[in-house]
């Protein structure tokens, strides 16, 4: 059984850092493609990077100059830096497992809301 | 980029009666790569159908997708009260920047 779960502060400051891991079980971190997707009212579902075998990362182009993807192969987990943050970026962000760089995902973490307020 | 419209935005129904959900591609998605999603208020998007016509595991034969190039369907024959809930299209054709649609919640009427 897949699981995965995301955690990590729900309040990040304007202009700061937000940092998100997400831990992984039933699976090989280090095979498929791990992704980041969020969903907010008002953009609905955006897919935001993914990485596979801890290192080829791709990422959207309207985030990527501000996307730190990585992995912690020991741990089983993924994580996701977001640089630059403002309040557009406030949204459920979810993990999720796809089998290839373009993939339907069918396996998701629970989702963990992330505040950008001062 | 891909734009996925999907239509109705509301879908007013009672249990037993037919629901049928669009989703137009602003350009023809590669190999019919375009898969539906369900999701509950606090959950988060469950995989139904993906290939644009194949069920998940564990999705009932009530639910069928359909279409190709630009043009997708997802039909629920027979709506349970379970299957109230807001309905999601993706296409992944487009490597690695797949994109999804707007949705369609479907509510009892």
């Amino acid at each position: 059984q897949v699981q995965l779960q995301e955690s990590g502060p729900g309040l990040v400051k304007p202009s700061g850092t937000l940092s998100l891991t997400c831990t992984v079980s039933g699976a090989s971190i280090d095979r498929h493609y791990w992704n980041w997707i969020r969903q907010t009212a008002g953009r609905g579902l955006e897919w935001i990077g993914q990485i596979y075998g801890g290192e080829t990362t791709n990422s959207s182009p309207s985030l990527k100059n501000r996307v730190s993807l990585s992995v912690d192969t020991s741990n089983n987990q993924f994580f996701l830096k977001l640089t630059s943050v403002t309040a557009a970026d406030t949204a459920v962000y979810y993990c999720a497992r796809g089998w290839s760089a373009s993939s339907y995902y069918n396996y998701w973490g629970q989702g963990i809301l992330v505040t950008v307020s001062s | 980029e891909i734009v996925l419209t999907q239509s109705p935005g509301t879908l007013s129904l009672s249990p037993g009666e037919r629901a049928t959900l669009s989703c137009r591609a602003s350009q023809s998605v590669w190999s019919n790569y375009l898969a539906w999603y369900q999701q509950k208020p606090g959950q988060a998007p469950r995989l139904f159908i993906y290939g644009a016509s194949s069920r998940a595991t564990g999705i009932p034969d009530r639910f069928s997708g359909s279409g190709s190039g630009t043009d997708f369907t997802l039909t629920i024959s027979r709506l349970e009260p379970e299957d109230f809930a807001v309905y999601y299209c993706q296409q992944y054709g487009t490597s690695p920047l797949n994109t999804f649609g707007g949705g369609t919640k479907v509510e009892i009427k």
